[in-house]
């Protein structure tokens, strides 16, 4: 069974930085397409990265330089480093994986709450 | 604001079918796969139709999936009071180099 449990979101101030986990079971982590996908409060779904397989890494234009998206394969666990966080920047982020069929994001995680407040 | 437009709303009465749209353009949805999701209140969404018109294992027939040139519709046949619940689209596209989402589509049932 497919398993996606994200960590580490929390307050923090604007200009601050946070790292969220993503731990994985049931499926291999270095062979799937990952994804981080947040959700302002109230507000519809942002794409925020991915990494696929062969370690190519795409990111929303609203983060790209400032958050890096990395996975590691020994603990099957996909991170996501937020660096310069600024108040929009607030919601929940989801970790979710495509499957083997080509099912983007078939799979997502319960999601983590970052909010980024003075 | 997403580079796919979806309407804010939508509603129908049980038993009904509801369509909800998906516009978009040559650099997203003309040349690249449509993705639909549903999202109920408080949690993850799911995947509800992939490839354009593809249902994953356990989604029911109710739910298909068409796409069009530059737009892609949802259509929901035998409408439920659980099929409440926010719809989402999505693609890749080769302007921005990344995965987007439509505004999203709040579905009422009368």
């Amino acid at each position: 069974e497919v398993q996606l449990v994200e960590t580490g979101g929390g307050l923090i101030q604007p200009g601050g930085s946070l790292r969220l986990s993503c731990a994985a079971s049931g499926f291999n982590v270095p062979k799937s397409y990952m994804s981080w996908v947040r959700q302002a409060p109230g507000k519809g779904l942002e794409w925020v990265s991915v990494i696929h397989s062969g370690g190519s890494t795409y990111y929303a234009d609203s983060v790209k330089g400032r958050f890096t998206i990395s996975r590691d394969n020994s603990k099957n666990t996909l991170h996501l480093q937020m660096n310069s966080l600024r108040v929009e920047d607030t919601g929940v982020y989801f970790c979710a994986t495509d499957d083997v069929l080509g099912q983007w994001l078939a799979y997502w995680g319960q999601g983590t709450l970052v909010i980024v407040s003075s | 604001q997403s580079v796919l437009t979806q309407p804010p709303s939508a509603s129908g009465t049980p038993g009904q079918r509801v369509t909800i749209s998906c516009s978009g353009s040559s650099s997203n949805i003309g040349g690249n796969f449509v993705y639909w999701y549903r999202q109920l209140p408080g949690t993850a969404p799911k995947l509800l139709i992939y490839r354009n018109d593809q249902r994953p294992s356990g989604v029911p027939d109710r739910f298909s999936g068409s796409k069009s040139d530059t737009s892609a519709s949802l259509a929901i046949s035998g409408l439920r009071s659980e099929d409440e619940a926010d719809y989402y689209c999505a693609t890749w596209d080769n302007s921005v180099n990344g995965r987007v989402f439509g505004g999203g589509t709040k579905l009422t049932v009368l």
